[in-house]
């Protein structure tokens, strides 16, 4: 199974400044034939399910807003927040699908500092 | 634009078994993979396995084999994910989860609302 590692495990931001958060997998999830990577991120608030942010790695879903963005290619990847919002507190999760069991990393908790 | 809607949250004794239906709409429901992933209170996702009707068996979880039974019914649209000989540690809510299109185990941007099973004697 493909391990997923997220850092830090709780971030504290203030608002209006910068987030970022890793994600790094025990094997590549870039797949050669068509030079995409298997990585998707999540958002979840309390009491709903996870909302998809990011697929392909960096390809922001529909009305996700440009303040999320993500990178990475391989093992190593990356989701950033660029200014923090109040309504942005939540828990990320980032998942890989390159290949079944699909797997996510075991989430980091973002919060206002 | 898929809708997935669960069935109403469960409570069940030790060692008994659930049986948890997602209904889907829109899309092309034996076309596209559903799975089913797993949330304890306070922790993380977990992957069960996942069924494209079209292609009949389910995939699953190393965790979950043998205790977990997914299969869909084209008629009427609907998988289910059935898990036997629970314990306290099932206690989760348990969500159905797809990406709405004929392209294999993806990412996941439909989601049910989550069906919370307790277990508890």
């Amino acid at each position: 199974d493909i391990v997923m590692t997220q850092s830090p495990d709780s971030l504290p931001v203030s608002l209006g400044e910068r987030a970022t958060i890793t994600c790094k997998s025990s094997q590549s999830v870039l797949y050669s034939s068509n030079n995409e990577n298997y990585l998707a991120w999540y958002q979840q608030k309390p009491g709903q399910p996870p909302k998809l942010l990011i697929y392909w790695a960096s390809t922001r879903e529909s009305g996700v807003p440009d303040r999320f963005s993500g990178s990475g290619s391989g093992t190593d990847f990356t989701l950033t927040i660029s200014s923090l919002q109040a309504e942005d507190v939540a828990v990320y999760y980032c998942q890989q699908y390159y290949t079944t069991p699909i797997t996510f990393g075991q989430g980091t908790r973002l919060d206002i500092k | 634009q898929v809708q997935l809607v669960q069935s109403g949250a469960e409570l069940k004794k030790p060692g008994s078994s659930v049986k948890v239906s997602c209904k889907a709409s829109g899309g092309t429901f034996s076309s596209y993979a559903i799975s089913w992933v797993r949330q304890a209170p306070g922790q993380g996702l977990e992957w069960m396995g996942g069924i494209i009707p079209i292609f009949g068996p389910a995939n699953y979880a190393q965790n979950f084999q043998g205790r977990v039974t997914i299969t869909a019914d084209e008629s009427t649209s609907t998988a289910y994910m059935e898990l036997s000989s629970l314990r306290s540690e099932d206690t989760a809510f348990y969500y159905c989860a797809s990406t709405g299109i004929a392209a294999g185990y993806r990412y996941f941007d439909y989601w049910g609302q989550g069906t919370l099973v307790t277990v508890s004697s």
